[in-house]
């Protein structure tokens, strides 16, 4: 199957600074990102949809403001969690899809905020 | 709002015992549909995809699909300790708004198989 890498696997970071995840789609384009968290012992939950070039598209109840994605090119997606809060502290996953429907998941990234 | 129902579990079957995983979806247009299996603290890991009515088998794992009933199943045979995870259905739709296909996810259904 393709592979997506997600960087960092595990991120630990003071209330109030900034973080930022990347998603990177080694051997495919990936048009289409989404982004994902997961509380524990939940299921994953739609952040936003990201075409390349364009804006993403946020779910409701996400805050665009403060969770900023980009989609420079059709390999890389970042994920900045700005002002982050330990109420942030959460999974975040990726997956990007490209010709094909599937979608191909990243390793996730484990986020705590102290 | 597109829903996806899954029985949260947690499903206990013994070793080399049949384990079925059960998925409704609310969007008759579907037409995609994907079983993952999550090991805790990681990744959705693609097992089975089926697009058409009826089974579709790979190794241990057979997906069965009924577009008439919004139902789709997923069936592990001969079980190991090793199968032991949460199992997520995701249904495939077109979200007009974000001008994409996405996948609406279950909330998952957590399998213990007992050695």
């Amino acid at each position: 199957g393709a592979v997506v890498s997600q960087h960092p696997s595990r991120v630990i970071c003071k209330s109030g600074t900034s973080v930022k995840i990347e998603c990177r789609s080694l051997d495919f384009q990936a048009t289409t990102m989404f982004w994902y968290r997961q509380f524990p012992k939940q299921s994953l939950m739609l952040m936003a949809t990201s075409n390349e070039g364009s804006k993403a598209t946020y779910e409701q109840g996400v805050e665009k403001d403060k969770f900023l994605i980009n989609h420079a090119s059709l390999t890389l997606s970042t994920l900045t969690v700005t002002s982050a809060h330990p109420e942030d502290s959460s999974f975040y996953i990726c997956s990007a899809r490209g010709r094909e429907i599937r979608a191909f998941f990243g390793q996730g990234t484990r986020l705590t905020v102290v | 709002q597109k829903e996806v129902e899954q029985n949260s579990g947690p499903l206990s079957v013994p070793e080399g015992a049949i384990a079925s995983l059960n998925c409704t979806y609310s969007d008759r247009g579907s037409q995609s549909f994907f079983w993952y299996r999550q090991y805790s603290g990681k990744s959705p890991e693609l097992i089975m995809s089926i697009y058409s009515n009826g089974d579709k088998e790979d190794g241990r794992f057979t997906a069965q699909l009924n577009k008439a009933s919004q139902y789709v199943s997923l069936l592990i045979r001969d079980s190991q300790p090793s199968d032991s995870a949460t199992y997520l259905c995701a249904v495939n739709g077109w979200n007009s708004g974000a001008g994409s296909y996405q996948l609406t996810f279950g909330k998952g259904t957590k399998l213990s198989v007992i050695p």
